[in-house]
């Protein structure tokens, strides 16, 4: 089996500071994800990388940076915090090609 | 693209009682999760479904792909059992994102 965390796990920042949230894998997956979960509500992607170095689009994808500096690794950068913007930020990962099943990691409350 | 409904919103029940779960996608997938979400949790996979019946421990998956819907059987609720549902599928416009329900969220009470 393998695991993913989430660094940090509480981030508190002031309106129009960059925010950076790390994320690490061990289940040697290819494919990350970062998503935003607002409360109550369902989960919209931001970025995902299908492999190190790659970097593609979500839905939410405006505000956001990311990289994948290695392949167990992804980061998000929240570019701009706004005033009392509270959410949740999940990262996840996948095979690459066959199999989507998706593990989650525990999150980074924002 | 992709639109993944997820019936009913909100779920109450008593100890002991079934609970049904369903999902309904517009197009034709060929892989399908079920996640669960307990209150402040991260997102946990119950089931890989992409077609056809599924069984672990009191959890049961349908999915009948040509009707374009699945659903989730949850036998003798306990109220652990809180929290909330998600299914998702593959993204029409690349099959290695996927897409979210807006989740049931399902109540047991004692």
């Amino acid at each position: 089996g393998g695991i993913i965390t989430q660094t940090p796990k509480f981030l508190i920042g002031q309106e129009g500071q960059k925010l950076t949230l790390k994320c690490q894998q061990n289940f040697n997956h290819d494919t990350m994800y970062w998503y935003r979960q607002d409360s109550g509500k369902g989960l919209r992607l931001i970025y995902y990388s299908i492999t190190e170095n790659d970097l593609q689009k979500g839905d939410l994808s405006e505000g956001y940076d990311a990289s994948r500096e290695k392949k167990s690794s992804f980061s998000l950068t929240v570019t701009s915090a706004q005033k009392n913007e509270m959410a949740v930020f999940l990262c996840a990962s996948s095979i690459w090609g066959g199999s989507y099943e998706q593990y989650f990691g525990p999150g980074t409350r924002l | 693209g992709q639109q993944v409904q997820q019936s009913p919103a909100s779920l109450v029940l008593q100890e002991g009682e079934n609970a049904e779960l369903q999902c309904n996608f517009s197009s034709t997938a060929t892989q399908l999760q079920w996640f669960y979400q307990r209150p402040g949790g991260s997102l946990v996979s119950l089931l890989y479904n992409p077609s056809g019946t599924k069984h672990t421990g009191r959890l049961t998956s349908t999915t009948v792909t040509k009707e374009r819907r699945s659903s989730l059987h949850i036998s003798s609720s306990q109220i652990t059992d809180s929290g909330t549902y998600f299914c998702a599928m593959p993204h029409t416009g690349g099959a290695d994102r996927l897409t979210f329900g807006k989740g049931t969220q399902l109540i047991i009470q004692p």
